[in-house]
C-alpha cells in the first residue's frame, strides 16, 4: 500500500497513560501532518515535519510531542492521558513544493478512547 | 491568523435538488481554496482546489476573494454525494491547511 498508513486503528487506555501513534506517510512523500478530530469538531492541525524537521505547531499541547524519524514515519506520543483526549488522530503527507503541495494524502486514522 | 469558516453543520436536500455548502475564509494574503470530502467508511480526500478550477463530479467552487468565500455547488445532488464536507485554506505553499469544521450533507431520495 503506497498510500499513508497509521497504527493502530483503535486505541483504549486509562487516564495519566502513554501513547504512541504511528504513522507512514505515502511513498515519496516528505511533510507530514497530524491532526486532532474530536467529537463536534473538525479537524484541528497538531503540527508538521519536513524531512525529519519540525515546520509549523499548531494547538498541539504541551504532554504532546512528534517526530519524523530518517524512513519519514512519524509517531505522535501523548501522555498523561486526559478524557479529553479521546478523538480521531489523523496523519497525513504532501509534497512541499510542486503542484502536490498543498494537497494532503490522509491515512485512516487511529482512534483513541481514554477511559 | 487564518481561519475557514462552514456555518452548517447539516444540510440536508432531495435528489435532484442544487445544493451549495458555504465556506467563508479569513486570511491577510493569498490563500490557497481547497474541498476535502470523506464519505462513509472512507478516507478523507481532496474533492477539488480552487487553482485547478475543475469540475469535479459535478462539484464545482469560485474563490470570491471579494466576499472571502469558496462556496462548493452541484446543480443536481445525487444521493451517492451524501458525505462529510470539509472546506481548507493554505497559506504559502507546503505550509498547513486549516480546515473548517465541516457540514453533513445528506442527499434523500
Amino acid at each position: 500500500d503506497s498510500g499513508v498508513t497509521q497504527t493502530p486503528k483503535h486505541l483504549i487506555t486509562a487516564t495519566g497513560q502513554r501513547v504512541t501513534l504511528r504513522c507512514s506517510p505515502r511513498s515519496g512523500d516528505l511533510s507530514v501532518y497530524w491532526y486532532q478530530q474530536s467529537l463536534d469538531q473538525g479537524l484541528q492541525f497538531l503540527i508538521q515535519y519536513y524531512n525529519g524537521e519540525e515546520r509549523a505547531k499548531g494547538n498541539i499541547l504541551e504532554r504532546f510531542s512528534a517526530q519524523q524519524f530518517p524512513d519519514l514515519h512519524s509517531e505522535l506520543n501523548l501522555s498523561s492521558l486526559e478524557l479529553g483526549d479521546s478523538a480521531l488522530y489523523f496523519c497525513a503527507s504532501s509534497e512541499l513544493q510542486g503542484p502536490g503541495a498543498n494537497v494532503l494524502t490522509f491515512g485512516a486514522g487511529s482512534r483513541l478512547t481514554v477511559l | 491568523a487564518q481561519r475557514v469558516t462552514q456555518p452548517e453543520k447539516l444540510l440536508s436536500v432531495f435528489k435532484g435538488a442544487p445544493v451549495e455548502l458555504k465556506c467563508n475564509y479569513s486570511y491577510s494574503g493569498s490563500p490557497e481554496l481547497f474541498w476535502y470530502v470523506q464519505y462513509s467508511r472512507q478516507r478523507l480526500q481532496l474533492l477539488l482546489r480552487h487553482i485547478s478550477r475543475e469540475s469535479i463530479k459535478g462539484f464545482t467552487a469560485d474563490l470570491n476573494k471579494g466576499e472571502t468565500s469558496f462556496h462548493l455547488k452541484k446543480p443536481f445532488a445525487q444521493e451517492e454525494d451524501s458525505a462529510m464536507y470539509y472546506c481548507a485554506l493554505s497559506g504559502i505553499s507546503g505550509s498547513r491547511l486549516t480546515f473548517g469544521e465541516g457540514t453533513q450533507l445528506t442527499v434523500n431520495p
